[in-house]
């Protein structure tokens, strides 16, 4: 069995700060990781994934997340937040010995102010 | 790709009535997940189909619930009897497993209130 932890379940910060949302898993086979963003009263939606190669991923609008094997983290960065980056991101976790159902965290909100 | 689409959006039924949900998948994809979301928590993972089958039901899934996903195009869950722990947001999400990275679109869901 698979489980997901997100340690932040809020993390407010100012426009143009850096955020780190920390993600932890814990697993018996090799995962696959990933990292969605649910913005205000829309679905989920893909920010980045890991699958294998560099343990350093980038999305599009300039989030990157970091596989750390030993610690068994996939957590998430931005070195300069929007007001627009408001919104609940979830790490989830695929077992590669299963069907490919997501195991998600819990969520962290990320308000972002001026 | 017009993306995953479901139906309705919101539903506000009396405990003890049916529901039936209607997820439409991207087209071209042959895997369709539905999770159930509470507020303040990830979505949960209810069942898995791939094509027709039905192939994994979580212990979540109890006996009121049924999938189905005939011909293997959309699908849709059913609770019979609706409990008030019912209430949640219903997602549906397809993929195209390994050939698109494990990538699942989720639809916007729909919002079951049990009164």
């Amino acid at each position: 069995a698979q489980s997901v932890t997100q340690l932040d379940s809020q993390v407010p910060v100012f426009e143009e700060a850096p955020v780190e949302l920390r993600c932890n898993y814990s697993s018996s086979v090799s995962v696959y990781l990933f990292w969605y963003v649910q913005y205000p009263n829309q679905g989920l939606q893909l920010l980045l994934k890991y699958l294998s190669g560099s343990t350093l991923v980038e999305s599009i609008n300039g989030f990157e997340a970091e596989f750390n094997k030993s610690q068994t983290s996939f957590h998430l960065r931005k070195p300069s937040v929007h007001i627009s980056d408001t919104a609940e991101y979830f790490c989830a976790v695929f077992a590669t010995d299963s069907w490919g159902k997501l195991q998600f965290g819990a969520g962290t909100q990320v308000v972002v102010t001026p | 790709d017009t993306g995953v689409s479901q139906d309705p959006r919101h539903k506000i039924t009396k405990r003890g009535q049916n529901v039936t949900f209607r997820c439409d998948p991207i087209s071209e994809h042959n895997r369709l997940y539905w999770y159930r979301q509470t507020l303040g928590q990830g979505p949960e993972f209810l069942t898995y189909f791939q094509n027709e089958a039905q192939l994994e039901k979580s212990r979540l899934l109890s006996d009121r619930f049924s999938a189905e996903r005939p011909k293997g195009s959309f699908s849709t869950l059913e609770i019979q009897r609706t409990e008030q722990g019912d209430s949640a947001m219903y997602l549906c999400a397809s993929s195209l497993g390994l050939e698109k990275g494990y990538e699942q679109y989720f639809g916007p869901g729909t919002r079951l209130t049990v009164t």
